[in-house]
This record gives C-alpha cells, sequence and structure tokens, in this order.
C-alpha cells in the first residue's frame, strides 16, 4: 500500500471549521482515498472515500487536488466529539493499513 | 444503525492461557477482520477472512493465533498460549463486499491484558 503523510497533531475551536492535510505522492491511479477516525476507546470508524472528485457526506468532505498527491478532510463545525485520532489510508485492493494518524483537539 | 459487537470489553489472563475473543458481526457482511491495536501504538491488521477461510494474515498472524466461524454469526479470535506482548486491544470488522469503494464497520474492541 502506497504511503501517507499526515501531521502528528492538530487543534481547533469548537463550531469552527477543520482541515486535516494528507499527502500520498505516491499514489497509484487504482488507489482510492479512505479516511477513518478512531475516538478516544473506541474501534475505527469509517468517515469518506474518494477517487478523484471531491465528496460529501453527512459527517465530513474530502478535498482531493488535481493531480491526487494530496486531500483534505474538512470538517465544516467541529464538536467536542470530533476530537479522534484521524487516518488517511490508501486502498487499492485488500487490507486497511493504518498509519499514525492526525490527533485532532478541540477546544471549547 | 447495525453494528458489531465484541465480547469480553475487558479479559485478563495468566500468560500462557488461551483465550477466546467474540465478535458478532453485521449480519449482511461478509469478509471479517481482526485487527490489535497495542497501548500507544498503531493498529496492526491481524488476519482476514471470506468464505469460511483465512484469505490473508500478517506476520503477526503465527500459530498461537487462530480465526473461525463456528455458527454462521460469531466469529472468534483464538489466541492459544498468550504471551505478554499481547495485551493489546483487539477489534474486529467487518464488510458486505471487498470492494475498496465501501468501508469496515469495526467493534469497540475487547481489551486483553496478559498477566
Amino acid at each position: 500500500d502506497a504511503k501517507t503523510t499526515q501531521p502528528n497533531s492538530m487543534e481547533s475551536n469548537e463550531e469552527e471549521p477543520v482541515h486535516l492535510p494528507c499527502n500520498h505522492s505516491t499514489i497509484s491511479g487504482t488507489d482510492y482515498i479512505h479516511w477513518y477516525r478512531q475516538l478516544p476507546s473506541q474501534g475505527p470508524e469509517y468517515v469518506i472515500h474518494g477517487l478523484t472528485s471531491n465528496v460529501n457526506n453527512r459527517m465530513a468532505s474530502l478535498a482531493i487536488a488535481e493531480d491526487r498527491k494530496s486531500s483534505t478532510l474538512i470538517l465544516h463545525r467541529a464538536t467536542l466529539r470530533d476530537a479522534a485520532v484521524y487516518y488517511c489510508i490508501l486502498r487499492d485492493v485488500g487490507k486497511l493499513i493504518f498509519g499514525q494518524g492526525t490527533e485532532l483537539s478541540v477546544k471549547p | 444503525e447495525p453494528e458489531v459487537t465484541q465480547t469480553p470489553s475487558h479479559q485478563v489472563t495468566q500468560m500462557g492461557q488461551e483465550v477466546i475473543l467474540r465478535c458478532v458481526p453485521i449480519s449482511n457482511h461478509l469478509y471479517f477482520y481482526w485487527y490489535r491495536q497495542i497501548l500507544g501504538q498503531k493498529v496492526e491488521f491481524l488476519v482476514s477472512f471470506y468464505n469460511n477461510e483465512i484469505s490473508e494474515k500478517s506476520e503477526i498472524f503465527d500459530d498461537q493465533f487462530s480465526v473461525e466461524r463456528p455458527d454462521g454469526s460469531n466469529f472468534t479470535l483464538k489466541i492459544r498460549s498468550t504471551k505478554l506482548e499481547d495485551s493489546a486491544m483487539y477489534f474486529c470488522a467487518g464488510s458486505g463486499t471487498g470492494s475498496v469503494l465501501y468501508g469496515y464497520t469495526f467493534g469497540s474492541g475487547t481489551r486483553l491484558t496478559v498477566v
């Protein structure tokens, strides 16, 4: 699986948007970009995925660069419940491989 | 929303003992996985299971580990002779297809403590 690079940690204020970046310069044409998050003491939770076009769902938006070498997960209004580790994962076939992720803290 | 249920939530066992971790996947899922997370470390893949057999396993998943789906609903991970280094959170996950177009659903995990 191709490698992704994410900042170790980020901070946000409650009710403000959060942009979580991910670099994946070695992405192949068939890799999908998946995002998961892991709340404290919980299992990972699927957030969103995309291939080339930007994607929106009820949890978040995913903005994918035109060259696909980077992507950004956007939480439109952070809540305290969004404090978690966010993982950006490239998937072609087979299993999910988790990196270290970005630990997001949300301040009231 | 359907959930993956794992039991027990916490298990303490003595080194050398056998443990069985149990998972009830979502009923229409066909692909099943076990992952583990040692405290403070990454989530690591252990094994994937489809059509009643292992489809892929990691280097961690040695002869001490086994998985089965004994009754078509439960999915279990057995560790034959536990070691101190097996202490970790163990997560079961499932997906309806093996396609990358779908995400996995994870359970809340079993915390295994080997003493």
